[in-house]
């Protein structure tokens, strides 16, 4: 099983709301990332946890929140968000912490609308 | 810092053979990755090159030279579904996390 599964697919959230993306893995990767896309941008690095722990936040503002409850698990809890933050959420795994040899596997993402 | 250059667009017709290139400046360098996205798709590894050379996998091909900090990816017998985004990739200083080329779209065509 080589897939990384994200939830939801599509959302769209006012200003106020609270809401959560989910990512999932069952290849025992050790390490996850959160990456923000905007259309016809690169990938844009936001947090990773290496070994359940957060390794790297990428200066992200604290409306975003990220939890990593298990190795298979990885959460993105929003909260106060603002219509520049629409964007395509990417979660990605790795086998270990090393982005020098490792292959990032991406999940398909959750496409984010704020109103 | 980590940067990358690529250019912005490609155009091919069906059959032809393409090359994408990428210049990269870091501090520190464990590769040069590529990873494809269709409109709409995730990311998806292509090829990974640690050393000097050329590494072959199946119509794709990948190059890098350490020596110019350049690299460089080959698309043989263009097929429609080509069409995607293509980034290449270094990892940061530390080697935790991948940083991305702006990426190149190629529009493939009959």
């Amino acid at each position: 099983d080589t897939e990384v599964t994200q939830t939801p697919k599509h959302l769209v959230m006012g200003m106020t709301n609270k809401k959560s993306l989910k990512c999932e893995q069952h290849m025992g990767h050790r390490a996850m990332y959160w990456y923000k896309q905007k259309a016809k941008k690169p990938p844009e690095l936001m947090f990773v946890y290496s070994y359940e722990k957060l390794s790297i936040n990428e200066s992200v503002p604290s409306r975003f929140s990220p939890e990593c409850p298990n190795s298979s698990l990885l959460n993105l809890h929003l909260h106060a968000l603002q219509p520049e933050d629409s964007a395509l959420y990417l979660c990605a795994s790795s086998q270990t912490g090393g982005a020098g040899t490792d292959t990032q596997y991406f999940g398909p993402g959750t496409r984010l609308t704020v109103l | 810092g980590q940067s990358l250059e690529q250019p912005s667009e490609v155009t091919a017709v069906e059959g032809a053979i393409v090359q994408i290139n990428c210049t990269y400046q870091t501090s520190g360098f464990y590769g040069l990755s590529w990873y494809q996205q269709h409109d709409g798709g995730a990311p998806t590894f292509l090829s990974y090159n640690a050393l000097d050379g050329l590494e072959e996998t199946g119509r794709f091909s990948s190059f890098l030279s350490r020596s110019d900090s350049y690299g460089y990816l080959l698309l043989q017998e263009l097929q429609m579904k080509d069409s995607a985004s293509y980034f290449c990739a270094v990892p940061n200083q530390a080697g935790t996390a991948l940083i991305f080329g702006k990426g190149t779209t190629l529009s493939v065509s009959s």
